[in-house]
């Protein structure tokens, strides 16, 4: 009963690498999210997936790509970090696009570009 | 588009008394409003939902919620605090924006219980 499943749990990157969050989940649902927690700032979304095969910018996509690479599994890449990108990163997922179906979330990842 | 506005970044309560954390929506149609909660290290987990079925929502952990469409509320309540209630809870909203469901998240209120 894994849910949803995020790697890695930590990272400390330096200003202009690059690196994947991976993220899958097993509940066989539709949408995919990746969103970014700062503090005071609330959860603001990055990139979703409505569905397979699909993917689309959401509030904060400046410095990010996503793949999504089966039903499973949503990436999200920063292809040269900066300190802006420092932060807490949750994959989420929900059945289907119906505008009450709750999110899962992963534990997400701490990010740190320095 | 729509959004919450969570009164308090911040909340103390001591252990039994009445927990209360605010949320107001901005919404003209009738909007699906969520709760969650989430405890150090760890995601966000749901606490409870309201779709219009009724009023008063009942959730996990001895939560509930009451929506108010005059006033444009859905505050959170539990009539004693317990000392693992300590956690950072969340209201959002589910919106519609390009054909797509997307939650509009509040910015937390951190519950701290007091011994």
């Amino acid at each position: 009963n894994a849910g949803v499943t995020q790697t890695p749990k930590f990272q400390v990157l330096k200003t202009g690498q690059s690196m994947t969050l991976q993220c899958a989940q097993d509940m066989n649902h539709n949408s995919m999210y990746w969103y970014r927690q700062d503090p005071g700032m609330g959860l603001r979304l990055i990139y979703y997936s409505a569905s397979e095969g699909t993917t689309d910018k959401g509030e904060v996509p400046n410095g990010y790509n996503v793949s999504r690479l089966n039903k499973r599994e949503f990436s999200l890449r920063l292809e040269s970090a900066a300190p802006s990108q420092t932060s807490v990163y949750f994959c989420a997922s929900k059945t289907s696009n119906g505008n009450n179906s709750p999110l899962h979330f992963g534990n997400g990842t701490r990010l740190t570009v320095t | 588009a729509q959004s919450v506005t969570q009164l308090g970044s911040h909340v103390s309560v001591s252990e039994g008394a009445l927990v209360l954390l605010r949320c107001n929506y901005s919404s003209s149609v009738p909007p699906y409003l969520f709760w969650y909660v989430q405890y150090p290290n760890q995601g966000l987990q749901l606490l409870l939902k309201y779709t219009s079925a009724a009023t008063l929502v009942k959730g996990i952990n001895g939560f509930e919620a009451e929506f108010k469409k005059s006033e444009t509320s859905f505050h959170l309540t539990k009539p004693s605090a317990h000392m693992s209630d300590a956690a950072e809870y969340f209201c959002a909203v589910s919106d519609r924006v390009s054909g797509t469901y997307k939650y509009i998240f509040g910015t937390g209120t951190r519950l701290k219980v007091l011994a």
